[in-house]
């Protein structure tokens, strides 16, 4: 069955800290990757997408993503976190133009 | 664009009661989703269409869920009778070159 694992339910970390949220996805052939955030009381965007290319994406913000195919990987990360970073992340899989099925998220809190 | 937009943004109904939310869709996307968010079960896909058509509704919880899109500008989601555990927060999105765009959302209460 298709599906997406985010690691960390919870994450706290202190401003300038380096973050690294991991996700791991089960799919069958093609797939494509995103992250999308959420920050609080919003709707969902999207910070950075993977569909074919280079595997190490960069997306706002100065978020970036790596697609380890042999891992079935797609972590996300930042070198310096900052304190607007506070937000749910999620992500997701698709297998080409179907569904896009989200993991259950990770909520970053950001210290000052 | 406006982007996707979610009406109402937040209802409060008694239990029993029919609740209709509607989505309108970035013009040009044909694919539309409904997804509901609980803190409990995180964000579930409930249906999609795809030019109008539903495609996969395999996710909607039960017959007193239903979905339409009556056109390429306009979808409803519908439950009745509502009931308490069906408080939640229901996004719409549609469908760019692989992309999802969200609307706000729709907080639904259901006491």
């Amino acid at each position: 069955a298709q599906s997406v694992s985010q690691h960390n339910h919870h994450v706290i970390l202190s401003e300038a800290a380096s973050l690294e949220l991991g996700c791991n996805y089960s799919y069958g052939g093609t797939v494509n990757l995103f992250w999308y955030v959420q920050y609080p009381g919003q709707h969902l965007q999207l910070l950075l997408k993977y569909f074919s290319g280079d595997p190490l994406v960069k997306g706002i913000k100065g978020f970036e993503a790596e697609f380890i195919k042999s891992k079935f990987s797609f972590n996300l990360r930042k070198p310096s976190v900052q304190w607007s970073d506070t937000a749910e992340y999620f992500c997701a899989a698709s297998g080409g133009y179907n569904k896009l099925i989200f993991g259950a998220g990770t909520r970053l809190a950001v210290h000052p | 664009d406006a982007g996707v937009i979610q009406s109402p943004r937040h209802e409060v109904t008694e239990m029993g009661q029919e609740v209709t939310l509607r989505c309108k869709p970035i013009s040009g996307h044909d694919y539309l989703f409904w997804y509901r968010q609980t803190m409990m079960r995180g964000l579930e896909l409930l249906i999609y269409f795809n030019n109008n058509v539903p495609i996969d509704d395999s996710g909607m919880p039960e017959d007193r869920f239903s979905a339409k899109m009556p056109n390429a500008s306009f979808s409803t989601l519908k439950i009745q009778p509502s009931e308490p555990r069906d408080s939640a927060v229901y996004f719409c999105a549609s469908r760019e070159s692989g992309e999802l765009f969200f609307g706000e959302g729709s907080r639904l209460t259901v006491l």
